[in-house]
Formats: structure tokens, C-alpha cells, sequence
């Protein structure tokens, strides 16, 4: 499974936009790329995934590069309810493939 | 919406005890999977099903056994535990197992093993 990088945490102040980065410099042309959140005690929740443009969702935004080694995660207007772990994963097409979830980046939302 | 529900959400089980997690699910998903969540470790994979009355191994398999009897149901059965087994357990679904399907979790069964 090609692999992806993400700081291991975040700061951003509430009501402030908010860039979760994420590298995958080793991403094959079918690989989908999807974000996941964990909040405290909760199990992962999906957020957004795209292939190669951009994508919006009530959520967030997806940002993806030219030539798809890295994305962005975009939340507009950040919360006290989007602290979290956030993960960044890459799914590839074809036949049965797991989800692989790192550490992921921890996102401390400051009042 | 229930989603994805498990049980039960807390359990403590002594070396050598047997217990089953369910896991149900009311979205009509072909998919179902349990992983565990051990800190530092991000998500494992356990068992997976691909449909009912199917299973198969996923990362760590071992001390684990699961049954897909009806669609909307997957249990995982630990026949003797073992206090390396204390760990978070989240079940997922998924519609298929196509690169764009997000899967969908439950809340977790927090287990103990003394």
C-alpha cells in the first residue's frame, strides 16, 4: 500500500480556517484519497475523499495537488467540536482492499 | 440514524474468559470489518466479510474467530482471552468494497483482559 506523511499535530484557533497537509509522494493513478476523523472516545468518522480534482462537502474542503503527491484538508471555519485525530489514507482500486489508518494528525482547536 | 451499533461498550473479562462482541449494522452494507485500536498503533484490521456467510483473515487474525450469519450482523469471538488482547474494537460497513466507498464505524467496544 503506498504510504502517506502527516504532522503528527495541529494547532488552529476556533472560528479560523484550518490546513491538515498530507504527503503520499508514492500514489499510483487509481489510488482514491480519503480523510477520516476520530474524535475523543468515537470511532473514525469519514469526512471526504477524492481522486484528482477538487471536492467540497458540507464537512470540508479537499484540496488535491497537480500531481497528486500531496492533498489538503480545508475546514473553513474551525471548531471546538473538530479537535480530533485526523487521517489521511489512500485507497486503491481494484478487487478487496483495506483501509490502513496511521497515526494521524491531532488537531487541538484553541479557544 | 443508528449506523453502525455495537456491543457491548465496556467490558472487562479475566486471562482464559470467552466473550462475543456484536457488531450490527442497518445500512444494508455487503461489507462488514472489525479492527482494533492500540495507542501508537493507529487502526489493525482483524477479520473482514465480503458478504454473508463469508470471512476472511485480515492483519492480525490470531485469538479471533467472527461469524456472518445474517447481513446486518458480524460477531468476533475471543475464545480465550489474553491481556494482550485489552485494545479498542471498532466494527465498520461498507456498501462495496469499491476505492471511493467510505466505511462507516461504530463507537467502539472498550475491552480490559486482566
Amino acid at each position: 500500500d503506498a504510504k502517506t506523511t502527516q504532522p503528527n499535530s495541529m494547532e488552529s484557533n476556533e472560528e479560523e480556517p484550518v490546513h491538515l497537509p498530507c504527503n503520499h509522494s508514492t500514489i499510483s493513478g487509481t489510488d482514491y484519497i480519503h480523510w477520516y476523523r476520530q474524535l475523543p472516545s468515537q470511532g473514525p468518522e469519514y469526512v471526504i475523499h477524492g481522486l484528482t480534482s477538487n471536492v467540497n462537502n458540507r464537512m470540508a474542503s479537499l484540496a488535491i495537488a497537480e500531481d497528486r503527491k500531496s492533498s489538503t484538508l480545508i475546514l473553513h471555519r474551525a471548531t471546538l467540536r473538530d479537535a480530533a485525530v485526523y487521517y489521511c489514507i489512500l485507497r486503491a482500486s481494484g478487487g478487496y482492499q483495506k483501509v490502513t489508518f496511521g497515526i494521524g494528525t491531532k488537531l487541538q482547536v484553541i479557544p | 440514524n443508528a449506523g453502525v451499533t455495537q456491543t457491548p461498550k465496556f467490558r472487562v473479562l479475566k486471562t482464559g474468559q470467552s466473550m462475543t462482541l456484536l457488531c450490527a449494522q442497518d445500512m444494508n452494507h455487503e461489507y462488514m470489518y472489525w479492527y482494533r485500536q492500540d495507542p501508537g498503533m493507529g487502526l489493525r484490521l482483524i477479520h473482514y466479510s465480503v458478504g454473508e456467510g463469508t470471512t476472511a483473515k485480515g492483519e492480525v487474525p490470531d485469538g479471533y474467530n467472527v461469524s456472518r450469519l445474517k447481513k446486518q450482523n458480524f460477531l468476533l469471538g475471543l475464545e480465550s482471552a489474553a491481556p494482550s488482547q485489552t485494545s479498542v474494537y471498532f466494527c465498520a460497513s461498507s456498501y462495496s468494497s469499491g476505492a471511493g466507498q467510505p466505511q462507516h464505524f461504530g463507537d467502539g467496544t472498550r475491552l480490559s483482559i486482566l
